[in-house]
């Protein structure tokens, strides 16, 4: 099975633009989650996507959406872009039932960097 | 009530060494425990995961030891190799979401 792809991988962008990011699931997983990385805050949860609905969301201010369609791809939109966003983005699959309902598998992430 | 507390933030291991890296919990709602590695510029990539069930499991050189009662685990790297040169985060999610939870990463260096 192909792995979980994401685009693009890098993307820089200036303060106050907003920046919509792409996630391709494993083929057969329901859920994404997307997470952020940072050298300071490590790997933060942003939220997840189970058949098209957002069942979990972490600590991020409204900036910060996410879509999934029918065939389980994924994206999320970044708007009004800070400096503090650099970060890398990555998107995580996951099964979504069975016995490895919880196991994820994550991408090589988007690389944003804002100036 | 929710973070994970990783040891140490660096580990430096001579080849055939055993590395081990420690995490701690405070959420008793935790019952999933997945170890991922991660080189840079790649995403992590999951190595062995573990439920409450069970105090141990092996799978080739990586070894997870789970102590419910004290709420830690760790992960074992028998027979470190230069190849196994890489950051390595616990994690922790509960049985009602696939929110992970997790620690802040150790740096392990394997000598030649």
């Amino acid at each position: 099975k192909a792995g979980v792809t994401q685009t693009p991988r890098y993307l820089i962008k200036t303060r106050g633009q907003q920046v919509t990011l792409s996630c391709s699931p494993i083929s057969g997983h329901r859920s994404v989650s997307w997470y952020q990385q940072t050298p300071g805050q490590g790997l933060q949860f942003l939220f997840e996507y189970f058949s098209e609905t957002q069942r979990n969301k972490g600590n991020f201010p409204g900036r910060f959406s996410g879509r999934q369609f029918s065939n389980s791809r994924s994206e999320m939109n970044v708007s009004t872009l800070e400096l503090g966003d650099s970060a890398l983005y990555l998107c995580a699959s996951s099964p979504g039932g069975g016995l490895s309902y919880n196991e994820q598998f994550f991408g090589p992430g988007t690389r944003l960097t804002v100036l | 009530q929710q973070q994970v507390k990783q040891s140490p933030q660096s580990l430096i291991v001579q080849k055939g060494g055993i590395s081990i890296i420690n995490c701690a919990y405070e959420n008793t709602a935790f019952d999933y425990f997945p170890w991922y590695q991660q080189f840079p510029g790649k995403g992590p990539a999951l190595l062995i995961a573990i439920r409450p069930d069970v105090s141990e499991k092996k799978e080739g050189r990586f070894t997870i030891s789970f102590n419910k009662s004290a709420k830690q685990f760790s992960l074992h790297i028998m027979d470190s190799q230069p190849g196994d040169s890489a950051t390595y985060f616990c994690a922790a999610s509960g049985s009602s979401a696939r929110q992970l939870t997790f620690g802040s990463g150790t740096q392990l260096t394997v000598l030649p």
